[in-house]
């Protein structure tokens, strides 16, 4: 079975502190892992796909890094606007995913 | 472009009465739509694979009696919660795959939900 467990729970950053979430997956065959940001009310928002160890992607502040173990979302010098909770992942070769409980971000002014 | 369109946001029923939800890829076709539910703080679970044309999927503990499926198109899938009690309110969520991406390891696009309330 697999399973993703996403740290810190929560984050409290100031504008412009840069910092990085983390997300530990247990899958049998990665398939793929996708960083998903969720506002209060809404659905999620897609933001990256990794699929193989030592990959990177880039999208404005944000930077999305894999190891066999584990990815992180890192967030450079994050902007108030950029507060949400941050989803991660995992697909094994089914057509599910399996998401973790996610960080809530909240950057201060 | 990816677009999910999921009405309606919010509902309030009594219980024992049935809501339909609605879940729309608007500027793709999908084979597959999956249903969610989603409670505070925690993460989203799913309910059901939608599969356009036949019988939906549901995930162990899933009264597919309760939560109807039905995919008629390659582009509409509700969900009609039967007989609603409190228990049921919740967040519910419906997501889509791009048929002309990759099966297993393409993204999928999220509806905004529906915030269902039971009194």
């Amino acid at each position: 079975e697999d399973q993703v467990t996403q740290s810190p729970e929560a984050l409290r950053l100031q504008e412009g502190e840069s910092s990085s979430l983390n997300c530990s997956y247990t899958v049998s065959g990665l398939r793929g892992l996708f960083w998903y940001r969720q506002d209060p009310g809404k659905g999620p928002e897609f933001l990256f796909t990794l699929y193989s160890a030592g990959e990177e992607k880039e999208k404005e502040r944000l930077k999305a890094t894999l190891t066999k173990k584990e990815s992180f979302l890192h967030i450079t010098a994050p902007k108030p606007e950029d507060s949400a909770t941050y989803l991660c992942a995992v697909t094994s070769g089914y057509s599910t995913l399996t998401f973790g409980k996610g960080t809530m971000l909240l950057v201060s002014p | 472009g990816a677009v999910v369109s999921q009405h309606p946001s919010r509902v309030i029923c009594k219980s024992g009465t049935s809501v339909k939800i609605e879940c729309r890829s608007l500027d793709f076709q999908a084979t597959t739509m999956f249903w969610y539910r989603q409670f505070p703080k925690q993460s989203l679970m799913l309910m059901a694979t939608s599969n356009e044309g036949s019988k939906a999927t549901y995930e162990q503990g899933v009264e597919k009696d309760k939560f109807l499926i039905n995919h008629a198109s390659l582009t509409l899938s509700t969900l009609t919660v039967t007989s609603a009690h409190p228990e049921d309110s919740s967040f519910y969520i419906c997501s889509a795959r791009d048929r002309g991406q990759g099966v297993y390891n393409s993204p999928l696009h999220f509806g905004n939900g529906t915030r269902l309330t039971v009194t």
